[in-house]
């Protein structure tokens, strides 16, 4: 089957850095999504990682490693706004996304 | 940006009765969309894509006949919930695809279903 694997939930501080993972097994790889979701919002697009290496945006970075099925999104310079979400998503063989449940990220001053 | 509506933002409806959300494209052309419903506190689920001009292929266990899908234009697709029930509250959320040029899809802000 298809599987997406990421922590449920994380705390970091403000103006700190945080790193969250994500673990996928799936039919075929066509490129992973990090997307941010406040409650009661729908997501909004983060990041794209199609080749392996690290992709810079911002505050926000996204490192994907094919080969080991691996990606993280790194979150720089933490502000309160920033307390959300995080999905992580990969589009398989069907370009269909498969989706991960969520990492609830909780930012305290 | 590309941009994608959804119509109503929340809606509260008597069990028995259908209630039909909008999702359009504002300043693309989609061939797909997606609808998706979400718990609290959980992830995504897609429910079913929708193809301009063509039936609805909807994912296991997503009741064909109770989730209506429309896909009339490039623009707009229409998910009607059938003698909703109260375990059909949830939050549903459609995106749009323009196309395999683009790598995301654009997704509508969500509509909050609550059947009393």
């Amino acid at each position: 089957g298809q599987n997406i694997d990421q922590p449920t939930e994380m705390t970091a501080t403000e103006g700190a850095i945080v790193q969250i993972n994500c673990t996928y097994q799936t039919s075929g790889f066509n490129g992973l999504f990090w997307y941010q979701q406040h409650a009661g919002e729908a997501p909004t697009f983060l990041s794209y990682n199609v080749l392996d290496g690290l992709e810079e945006k911002g505050r926000f970075s996204s490192f994907l490693s094919r080969s080991k099925g691996y990606s993280y999104l790194l979150l720089k310079e933490l502000q309160m706004k920033d307390s959300a979400s995080y999905l992580c998503a990969v589009r398989d063989s069907n370009y269909q996304l498969i989706w991960g449940a969520g990492t609830k990220l909780i930012i305290k001053p | 940006g590309a941009v994608v509506s959804q119509h109503p933002s929340r809606v509260i409806c008597k069990s028995g009765t259908s209630v039909k959300i909008e999702c359009r494209s504002l300043d693309f052309q989609a061939t797909t969309m997606f609808w998706y419903r979400q718990f609290p506190k959980k992830s995504l689920m897609l429910m079913a894509t929708s193809n301009e001009g063509s039936k609805a292929t909807y994912e296991q266990g997503v009741e064909k006949d109770k989730f209506l899908i429309n896909h009339a234009s490039l623009t707009l697709s229409t998910l009607t919930v059938t003698s909703a029930h109260p375990e059909d509250s949830s939050f549903y959320i459609c995106s749009a695809d323009p196309g395999l040029a683009f790598y995301e899809q654009y997704f509508g802000p969500g509509t909050r279903l609550t059947v009393t």
